[in-house]
């Protein structure tokens, strides 16, 4: 199973600001995933970041709020841009899982998520 | 976009089954239906994948009826610990999360 770290945790930041998270995984992958969880909800897929391309946004998510990178093949960062209190949620990366049946973006291992309160 | 629909949330008593039962109308025929474990301030967790008839692993069991358009997480013997979020998802193009099922276990 794939170990996934994210930096930081959790931060405080000032509205109009920009924080870039991290998302480290201890082997190569191909597909990484970004998701958003809001407090007591579901969990929303913001993009999807596979290696040497452009990031696919979902509805609802633009580059310019969200820019993302994929450096390599154990590596992803996701920027949240020009941050507003509605910007205060969970955010989580993920890996797809190749060693089940389902598919690889079936079965994915999570990160343990960033926590961003906008004030 | 994959929909799914479960119960909002389920309570239970510690040494009780929990069946946590998820409805997918529109799943393909090349689908697998995946459920996720989510336990506050962490990141989904992988608990079953099947894809027909029954799956059981150390943690759980799995249910499919033969239209597929329904699956049932069974969960034997809950304890304290099984208190969290339980998520059914499907798609083979993007893993789309539905409202989820909390399960709260009572001692």
């Amino acid at each position: 199973s794939a170990v996934i770290s994210q930096k930081p945790s959790r931060d405080i930041c000032q509205r109009g600001t920009s924080l870039t998270i991290q998302c480290q995984v201890d082997s190569q992958v191909t597909m990484m995933f970004w998701y958003r969880q809001q407090p007591g909800q579901s969990l929303t897929l913001i993009a999807t970041a596979n290696q040497g391309s452009e990031a696919t946004y979902e509805s609802g998510f633009v580059i310019d709020k969200f820019p993302i990178s994929r450096p390599n093949l154990t590596f992803s960062t996701l920027t949240v841009s020009n941050m507003s209190p509605e910007d205060s949620s969970i955010y989580l990366c993920s890996v797809e899982d190749l060693s089940l049946a389902g598919g690889s973006t079936d079965t994915q291992y999570f990160g343990p998520g960033t926590r961003l309160t906008v004030l | 976009l994959a929909k799914t629909t479960q119960p909002i949330s389920m309570d239970s008593y510690e040494g009780q089954e929990v069946n946590i039962t998820c409805s997918h109308n529109n799943i393909a025929t090349n689908d697998y239906i995946t459920w996720y474990q989510q336990f506050p301030s962490q990141g989904p967790r992988f608990i079953i994948q099947g894809y027909k008839t029954k799956v059981t692993n150390e943690v759980a069991s799995l249910f499919i009826p033969a239209d597929r358009k329904s699956s049932t997480l069974s969960l034997p013997r809950v304890s304290l610990s099984d208190t969290a979020v339980y998520y059914c998802t499907y798609n083979t193009d993007k893993l789309i999360f539905g409202t989820g099922t909390r399960l709260q276990v009572f001692p």
